[in-house]
């Protein structure tokens, strides 16, 4: 299994500010994900963190809106940059162990934009 | 792209009854389909997961079924208790989980 430390659980912020939300898991691990996971929606995936280069963004997400960093195997950053009410959501970060197709998932933090 | 449906979208049930919620998917070309938890402010937690070449994983009261060619998975729960009451999501997929809306799971004791 993985233990993920998500900060912050939630914040409140203003319009056109950034925000960096930080996930730290307690063991090295192969895959690091950001999802979000707007309200009444199901998760969708935004990007695969790679280690020491840059992410993997999915359809309709890009880097200058959320730009991620994965300095090593157990950490990663996701920053909501120039934000607006739309991106009030829930993001959540995952991670998968070698060997394993399990994934495990951070508490997730709550972001409201006023 | 897969898409991923569950239904229903939220249910109540008397503790101590057997409930099985369903997962569809559009893709049978899925690697994997697991099952989620979700309560509020405590992230997801992995319940079950079934790998594309097998038919059905059981842990505890916990049963999930997969079958590809129908595009349907569905998770059995045994004898509900109180504490089952959360969102439960399917997801298909390897890295990448495409999830679906959710079953919100009421059990009323």
């Amino acid at each position: 299994s993985a233990v993920i430390s998500q900060k912050p659980s939630r914040d409140i912020c203003q319009r056109g500010t950034s925000l960096t939300i930080q996930c730290q898991v307690d063991s090295q691990v192969t895959m690091m994900f950001w999802y979000r996971q707007q309200p009444g929606q199901s998760l969708t995936l935004i990007a695969t963190a790679n280690q020491g280069s840059e992410a993997t963004y999915e359809s309709g997400f890009v880097i200058d809106k959320f730009p991620i960093s994965r300095p090593n195997l157990t950490f990663s950053t996701l920053t909501v940059s120039n934000m607006s009410p739309e991106d009030s959501s829930i993001y959540l970060c995952s991670v998968l162990k070698g060997g394993s197709y399990i994934q495990y998932f951070g508490a997730g933090t709550r972001l409201s934009v006023l | 792209k897969q898409e991923v449906t569950q239904i229903p979208a939220a249910l109540s049930v008397p503790e101590g009854e057997n409930l099985v919620l369903n997962c569809s998917f559009t893709d049978s070309a899925i690697y994997n389909l697991q099952w989620f938890r979700q309560d509020p402010g405590k992230g997801l937690t992995s319940l079950l997961l079934i790998q594309s070449s097998q038919r059905e994983q059981t842990s505890g009261r916990l049963n999930a079924s997969l079958d590809k060619s129908s595009g349907r998975s569905t998770l059995y729960i045994a004898a509900s208790q109180p504490g089952d009451s959360a969102t439960y999501l399917c997801a298909a997929g390897a890295n990448n989980l495409f999830f679906g809306t959710g079953t919100r799971l009421t059990v009323i004791p």
